[in-house]
């Protein structure tokens, strides 16, 4: 079956710290793969998208790479702040419904 | 350039009654997806809605629940015959049309709670 992991434990860093937030999955063949953030009560925020030829993208702080082989993208946040606390959530489409199916997500705090 | 509206925002109802999401996309945009959410766990896709077309509705249970996105006007989201278990955050994102931007805006989305 498919499945989207995003690891469960929160993860706790310093702040200036560089954060690295993994996705990984299994029997997708994705056209791309996105990442949001969602604050609580609030809904998901699109942060980056990476197709499946890509390797890597950079926007400000945040990089997104994506191993197709390995099945995994990272995301990492540099010079993290306290305001980066949130869950952030990955999404995968595959080429055929172009449907985002979602990971549970990880839950980051920066501690000040 | 207003955002993805859901509303109500809190809804509450008692078992058995009829619940209505409202969710007006961005302006352009003409791809609806309508998602579920529970404590502590994971976004749940539910349907997939073009104007006037339900195009994937393979999250969505076959009973008590239906939704559509009419020509004019919002996409609704219907559950009739509220039980306890559908109390949850129900979320509504929209696109604009494939092959032009895959991005998806998500509304603040409904907090439903049956009582």
């Amino acid at each position: 079956s498919q499945k989207i992991e995003q690891n469960s434990e929160a993860l706790n860093i310093q702040e200036g710290k560089t954060a690295t937030l993994t996705c990984n999955y299994t029997n997708y063949s994705p056209a791309y793969l996105q990442w949001y953030r969602q604050d609580p009560g609030r809904g998901p925020v699109f942060l980056l998208l990476i197709r499946e030829n890509e390797k890597e993208k950079r926007k400000e702080r945040l990089k997104v790479t994506f191993d197709t082989t390995l099945k995994q993208s990272l995301f990492h946040i540099t010079a993290s702040q306290p305001a980066d606390s949130a869950t952030y959530l990955c999404a995968l489409a595959s080429g055929g419904s172009y449907i985002p199916t979602f990971g549970r997500g990880t839950s980051l705090i920066v501690h000040p | 350039n207003a955002g993805v509206m859901q509303n109500p925002r809190h809804l509450v109802r008692r078992r058995g009654q009829e619940a209505r999401l409202r969710c007006s996309p961005m302006k352009g945009h003409s791809h609806v997806y309508w998602y579920r959410q529970l404590p502590e766990e994971g976004l749940k896709f539910m349907v997939y809605l073009q104007k006037e077309n339900i195009i994937d509705e393979s999250g969505m249970p076959k009973e008590r629940f239906s939704a559509e996105f009419p020509k004019e006007g919002p996409s609704i989201l219907r559950i009739q015959q509220v039980v306890r278990g559908d109390s949850a955050a129900y979320f509504c994102a929209s696109s604009p049309p494939t092959g032009t931007n895959t991005e998806a805006f998500f509304g603040q989305g409904t907090r439903l709670t049956v009582v």
